[in-house]
């Protein structure tokens, strides 16, 4: 595997179920992001984690929890989601800020539905 | 606070022909630009980005683009489009600090007609 990968690709999930999203890079990135890209709307930042650690959450509901174990590796784990939630759920991967600003390298997405 | 606008939503083009996506940004210092291109159901890829240095920045694809300070802005071009370059296209602008922020602009749709 090269890049940033991302799994599942498509997730349809109910309101009360809980599905976690999967991202891993293989850049040997130290910066890990989640953004949700809806249809007609800017892309929206809403986790960024540097060297495992949570450096941004952009006001996002608690019903999406981040969890980053390593700097490989990240998770949006989903629970009782609403169906405005439905969206594609991008990660992103680069080298840690500090100060600095970096190209960030993208997955393909989790395409998710709500119902 | 630092903004990034794409003024066309959709553009259409003919294969062959040139192309130039707008961008326009608001940043108070020198500002770190990127291109971005989303194929449908693909993550988004970096195309080419300026930092510093030589205005005219080439990239991946046969795309370029160009810094103009004085303008705010940073225009993609390419010379003659493929019908494979039809896909979104995003702008934005690179923010320093503790964390490596991307402001996105909203994203230029291109069509490419036979």
């Amino acid at each position: 595997e090269t890049g940033v990968t991302q799994t599942p690709r498509h997730l349809v999930m109910g309101m009360t179920n809980k599905k976690s999203l999967k991202c891993e890079q293989h850049l040997g990135h130290n910066a890990m992001y989640w953004y949700k890209q809806s249809a007609k709307k800017p892309l929206e930042l809403m986790f960024v984690y540097n060297f495992k650690e949570q450096t941004e959450n952009n006001s996002v509901p608690s019903r999406f929890s981040p969890e980053c174990p390593n700097s490989s590796h990240l998770f949006l784990h989903l629970h009782t989601l609403q169906p405005e939630d439905s969206a594609l759920y991008l990660c992103a991967s680069s080298q840690a800020g500090q100060g600095l600003v970096y190209e960030q390298y993208f997955g393909p997405g989790t395409r998710l539905t709500v119902t | 606070a630092q903004s990034v606008t794409q003024p066309d939503i959709h553009i259409t083009v003919s294969e062959g022909a040139s192309l130039e996506l707008r961008c326009n940004y608001s940043y108070g210092a020198t500002p770190y630009l990127f291109w971005y291109v989303q194929s449908p159901g693909q993550g988004l890829q970096l195309l080419l980005k300026y930092f510093s240095g030589d205005t005219l920045v080439q990239g991946i694809k046969g795309f370029e683009a160009e810094f103009k300070r004085s303008q705010s802005s940073f225009n993609l071009r390419k010379p003659s489009v493929h019908w494979s370059d039809a896909a979104e296209y995003f702008c934005a602008v690179g923010r320093g600090g503790a964390t490596n922020k991307l402001i996105f602009g909203t994203g230029t749709l291109l069509a490419v007609q036979p």
